[in-house]
């Protein structure tokens, strides 16, 4: 089984500054096929069910801000916000897609400084 | 617009069982593989189970294989869950989620709460 690490498990930015979270894979989730690597990350609010935000670890999700950026390939992934805004405060999770068994990293908490 | 309903959550006894809907729209439920996403009071996200757009491919999560059973209906545009054997670490907030073309959830419904405790 893939397991997925993140890290940091929390991390308190300014606002407008860059935040940069990462995720590990056990092993490769590059898919031959189309080379590209099946890791998306969700952003999840308070109360609320976790949101898209990228897919094959670069492309955003259509209407999310391009201050988020997708980054990474075979095995280590980079979530970052480039000027964090208040409403951005939540949990991060990343994801592989390359398993049947679609496992979520254990989540990054971003809050304010 | 997609939308995902989840229904069926509730209070049960450990060793119980509870079966969960979820009812969609919007989109040809038919063409799309559905999953169940378990979140645990204050905690991560646990990918449940997954069922193929006919069926014929279903899969779970080691911490549920033979105690939950992942369907579909096409007809009548809905997912269950059907839930046997329940222990207290079930509790959580259990969301549905539908696959893009590729595997990754585009979209989520809002979740039922099931709570295992006697």
């Amino acid at each position: 089984d893939i397991v997925m690490t993140q890290s940091p498990d929390s991390l308190a930015v300014s606002l407008g500054e860059r935040a940069t979270f990462n995720c590990k894979s056990s092993q490769s989730v590059l898919y031959s096929s189309n080379n590209q690597n099946c890791l998306a990350w969700y952003q999840q609010k308070p109360g609320q069910p976790p949101k898209l935000l990228v897919y094959w670890a670069s492309t955003r999700e259509s209407g999310v801000p391009d201050r988020f950026s997708g980054s990474g390939s075979g095995t280590d992934f980079t979530l970052t916000i480039s000027s964090l805004q208040a409403e951005d405060v939540a949990v991060y999770y990343c994801q592989e897609y390359y398993s049947t068994l679609r496992t979520f990293g254990q989540g990054t908490k971003v809050e304010i400084k | 617009e997609v939308r995902l309903v989840e229904s069926g959550g509730g209070l049960v006894k450990p060793g119980g069982s509870l079966r969960l809907s979820c009812t969609a729209s919007g989109f040809t439920f038919s063409l799309y593989t559905l999953n169940w996403v378990r979140q645990a009071p204050g905690k991560g996200l646990e990918w449940v189970s997954s069922i193929s757009s006919s069926s014929r491919y279903v899969y779970y999560a080691d911490s549920v294989k033979g105690r939950f059973t992942i369907s579909r209906d096409n007809a009548k545009n809905s997912l269950y869950l059907q839930m046997n054997s329940l222990r207290a670490d079930d509790t959580a907030v259990y969301y549905c989620a539908r696959d893009a073309t590729y595997g990754y959830f585009e979209y989520w419904g809002q979740g039922t709460l099931v709570t295992v405790s006697s």
